[in-house]
């Protein structure tokens, strides 16, 4: 079970948006500004698409967009692509001792 | 340009000792502030954090797998390695390594290149 939740699947139609939740504890996502968020298409390495809960990476579309409320996090998706299909994992650095964990995985289906 | 790549066996039996080599290359681990780390991906299931050595062989690990990990440098030949003893079936997964990015305090911030990833299978 990992140690932040996420939700197993979202789903969008080409253009929308799709919201993509990552809840954890005061420990990880609400006590740390360095939460992250990954779009990992099968077969390939995790590409890192948000940093430090808002900022893109050179090279990443502003489609891509994340926050943090409290324990929880959110990546938000704009106008959706077919090329956005892919898993997407939150993560967070959670302290000392548990040091870097991750969520769950989303799968984002584009219909 | 940054690139890791890892390299081990892709099939061990259950009981025995696995060891990946990350290979890594346009940054150095004799430079304050730098670390590898190591991610793995079960098939179907998540990614989870294993380990991380920073530049003054400062480790760090998962603690749910802590007593069967170890993690060594070889900063002439830019490589770390990845041990896991007692292998299982259920450590079948793909194997990262990764770079991160590292924060005051050795805080993690986020790991910005990955390793292809290597595939382990635990099968007698």
């Amino acid at each position: 079970q990992s140690a932040l939740t996420q939700p197993p699947s979202a789903s969008g139609s080409p253009g929308q948006s799709v919201t993509i939740s990552c809840t954890g504890s005061s420990s990880d996502v609400g006590g740390y500004k360095y939460v992250s968020w990954y779009q990992h298409h099968p077969g390939k390495a995790p590409k890192l698409i948000i940093y430090e809960v808002i900022k893109r990476p050179s090279g990443v579309p502003d489609r891509f967009s994340g926050s943090k409320s409290g324990n929880t996090a959110s990546l938000t998706v704009s106008g959706l692509r077919a090329e956005d299909e892919a898993d997407y994992y939150c993560s967070s650095y959670a302290g000392s001792n548990n040091f870097v964990v991750f969520g769950g995985g989303t799968k984002l289906t584009v219909l | 340009q940054i690139t890791l790549k890892e390299s081990g066996p892709t099939l061990v039996k259950p009981t025995q000792t696995l060891t990946l080599t990350c290979t890594f290359s346009g940054f150095s681990l004799t430079a304050r502030g730098v670390g590898v780390g190591w991610i793995r991906q079960p098939p179907g299931r998540a990614l989870e954090w294993l380990a991380l050595i920073f530049w003054d062989d400062d480790e760090r690990y998962n603690p749910s797998l802590r007593s069967r990990l170890t993690l060594t440098k070889d900063t002439s030949k830019n490589q770390v390695v990845l041990t896991m003893t007692n292998m299982d079936p259920v450590d079948t997964a793909t194997y990262y390594c990764a770079h991160p990015n590292v924060a005051p305090r050795r805080q993690v911030s986020y790991f910005d290149f990955w390793g292809p990833g290597t595939q382990v299978t635990v099968s007698s």
